[in-house]
């Protein structure tokens, strides 16, 4: 495996159910993104992890919850979503996470929320 | 305010011709990053090019070229030589020293034409 994998690729769940999406990278970086995106809106930046410690929360809702275990894998936690949760949800890494950074992306986890 | 425009939310361009997709943004920061990703319909975001506001030479990768204009705060991306496979939407971001984190445009969905 290389770069940047997600999974699952599509997810669909009611707002009472719990599930997880999951990122992983194989490039050796030390700083995971989660970002949103939405029909028709600029990519949302939900959460930075940098060497694993948070660094970021760009006032997401509790319902998202994000977890990086170690540098290499990221998840995101979700429970009793929305409909207006609805969207595509890409996972990104970089070397170091400064600003200058650039960031390789993860293919997406399409969610729909019913 | 917009912190990135692209001000064509479509475009066309015949295979084999060239075409520039227009990126403008705003920033106070005299150090910052110019970045251009490519999202297929498969949703993958691909990295294309990177321009720091002090490199003095435009940025050039393959085909593309980066048409970095610091004093008109212009990056536009220029694609020669199109191939159907070009077709995708393009997102032009900026990362600025004094907020860490990347801000990515609306996008410009090209299609390219046999």
């Amino acid at each position: 495996e290389t770069g940047v994998t997600q999974t699952p690729r599509h997810l669909v769940m009611g707002m009472t159910n719990k599930k997880s999406l999951k990122c992983e990278q194989h490039l050796g970086h030390n700083a995971m993104y989660w970002y949103k995106q939405s029909a028709k809106k600029p990519l949302e930046l939900m959460f930075v992890y940098s060497l694993e410690e948070r660094v970021e929360n760009n006032s997401v809702p509790s319902r998202f919850s994000p977890e990086c275990p170690n540098s290499s894998h990221l998840f995101l936690h979700l429970h009793t979503l929305q409909p207006e949760d609805s969207a595509l949800y890409l996972c990104a890494s970089s070397q170091e996470g400064t600003p200058t950074d650039t960031q390789y992306f993860g293919p997406g986890t399409r969610l729909t929320v019913l | 305010a917009q912190k990135i425009t692209q001000t064509q939310p479509g475009m066309f361009v015949q295979e084999k011709e060239a075409v520039t997709l227009d990126c403008t943004y705003d920033t106070s920061d005299q150090s910052y990053g110019l970045f251009w990703y490519k999202q297929p319909s498969s949703g993958e975001m691909i990295f294309l090019i990177y321009q720091g506001s002090y490199d003095e030479q435009n940025a050039t990768e393959g085909r593309y070229s980066l048409n970095f204009q610091k004093a008109r705060k212009s990056a536009n991306l220029v694609i020669s030589a199109s191939q159907l496979g070009d077709s995708a939407m393009y997102f032009c971001a900026m990362s600025e020293t004094s907020y860490d984190k990347v801000i990515f445009g609306p996008g410009t969905s090209l299609s390219v034409i046999p």
